[in-house]
């Protein structure tokens, strides 16, 4: 139990396009998600917090005009990236935390974005 | 604020032998400690948690908040225990609360 996807796994687009990012919580209710940044071989840093029918709250640094979070389920999270730039690309991960058990994440498996 | 370290960026032991991944953490309230596992071209996933005191694949790891620290330790490394590994602390007050990483440990298990 407690999987949760990502979809595309991986995606190549032009400079100045978008890019949305789906997170889905397959099997349970997931009260809360989280979007994280990971560049190569470097930790990953969290971008926003999301509860569902509710704004993303965003991290220091993070453009919320850029990187549009919406949550509007309670098993579906998008990620999009705006007018998307080559600095964009990276590897983007998502998180699920269960209303049951909300101090604990699971993990989608990445979407690696490479912007051209 | 919150703050992870992870010292080690690269541990290599062969098998059978024990291995430790440091982590020390920095926090005002009442922490909550995390150790999460990615094995190759895998997703992250938990592998224990401070406050559930449990043995995950024979690893452990105590709270120790005189030192701040939350080492992860396993008396006797397998190879299958090659993977990145990484401390997490959370904040606890909330639901869902956010987690910060620390830089992660590759460790390495050889035969």
């Amino acid at each position: 139990g407690a999987v949760v996807s990502q979809h595309p796994s991986w995606v190549i687009c032009k400079s100045g396009t978008s890019v949305k990012i789906e997170c889905r919580s397959l099997d349970f209710q997931a009260t809360t998600m989280f979007w994280y940044r990971q560049f190569p071989k470097q930790s990953l840093m969290l971008m926003a917090t999301s509860n569902e029918g509710s704004k993303a709250t965003y991290e220091q640094g993070v453009e919320k005009d850029k990187f549009l979070i919406n949550h509007a389920s309670l098993t579906l999270s998008t990620l999009t990236v705006t007018s998307a730039h080559p600095e964009d690309s990276s590897f983007y991960i998502c998180s699920a935390s269960h209303r049951d058990r909300a101090e604990t994440q699971y993990f989608g498996p990445g979407t690696r974005l490479l912007v051209l | 604020a919150q703050r992870v370290t992870q010292p080690e960026k690269l541990l290599s032991v062969f098998k059978g032998a024990p291995v430790e991944l440091k982590c020390n953490y920095s926090y005002s309230g009442s922490p909550e400690l995390f150790w999460y596992v990615q094995y190759s071209r895998q997703r992250l996933q938990l592998l224990l948690r401070h406050i559930s005191r449990e043995s995950i694949k024979g690893f452990t790891a105590d709270l120790n908040k005189g030192e701040t620290s939350f080492h992860l330790k396993k008396p006797f490394a397998q190879e299958e225990d090659s993977a990145m590994y990484y401390c997490a602390l959370g904040g606890g007050e909330t639901s869902g609360s956010r987690l910060t990483f620390g830089e992660g440990t590759q460790l390495t298990v050889n035969p």
